[in-house]
């Protein structure tokens, strides 16, 4: 799977848009972008995923460039619950092995 | 999503005891689960892949004799801390699903 980079650590103001980068300049054709949080102390959330079109749901939305190489988490309306460590993952679909290898992520910090 | 449950969520034990850790996946059934585990401030590490009916598969620097992983049935999985000691306190999360993954709540792991 390939490697993602991420920025280690973001701030946002609370009610503000959150806009979290992810550079995957080495994802091939068959590899999809996931999105998971981490809070302290808890188990990942999952968040979203994607191939190559945007994609939104109740939680977030998904930007992935044209070229795929890097990707965009956007959390429309940050709140003090946001505040946690945002892994962006990219691996094949299907996966015989399912594992996922994580990164180091970006901790955002939502300020009131 | 589907949900994934471990137990105990939190567990202190004495240097040398063995400790058991459960994984259960409620809504689902799951021929592979996965073993994480996470040092403070660290992004979440593999430590191995267990698989419904046969052995686990454990990744490179990972004690398979310390670290004793059962997968008894498709909902649920055991990792087993054998002669636990203070370095190998830490959060052990599980993870199953299909081409998502899904993550347990974790357990912390306390050896004195």
């Amino acid at each position: 799977d390939a490697k993602t980079t991420q920025p280690t650590s973001m701030d946002c103001a609370e009610g503000r848009a959150a806009n979290l980068p992810c550079n995957h300049s080495t994802i091939s054709g068959n590899e999809y972008v996931y999105w998971y949080r981490q809070i302290h102390s808890q188990g990942p959330q999952y968040i979203i995923h994607g191939l190559k079109n945007n994609e939104t749901n109740e939680m977030a939305s998904l930007i992935i460039t044209e070229d795929r190489k890097s990707s965009t988490l956007i959390l429309p309306h940050a709140t003090l619950r946001d505040t946690a460590v945002y892994y962006c993952i990219v691996r094949v679909v299907p996966n015989t092995g399912n594992q996922f290898y994580f990164g180091t992520g970006t901790s955002l910090t939502v300020i009131p | 999503g589907a949900v994934v449950s471990q137990h105990p969520s939190w567990v202190i034990c004495k240097s040398g005891t063995s400790v058991k850790i459960e994984c259960r996946s409620l809504d689902f059934q799951a021929t592979t689960m996965f073993w994480y585990r996470q040092f403070p401030k660290q992004s979440l590490m593999l430590m191995a892949t267990s698989n419904e009916g046969s052995k686990a598969t454990y990744e490179q620097g990972v004690e398979k004799d310390k670290f004793l992983i059962n997968h008894a049935s498709l909902t649920l999985s055991t990792l087993t801390v054998t002669s636990a000691h203070p370095e190998d306190s830490s959060f052990y999360i599980c993870s199953a699903g299909q081409d998502t993954q899904y993550f347990g709540p974790g357990t912390r792991l306390t050896v004195l």
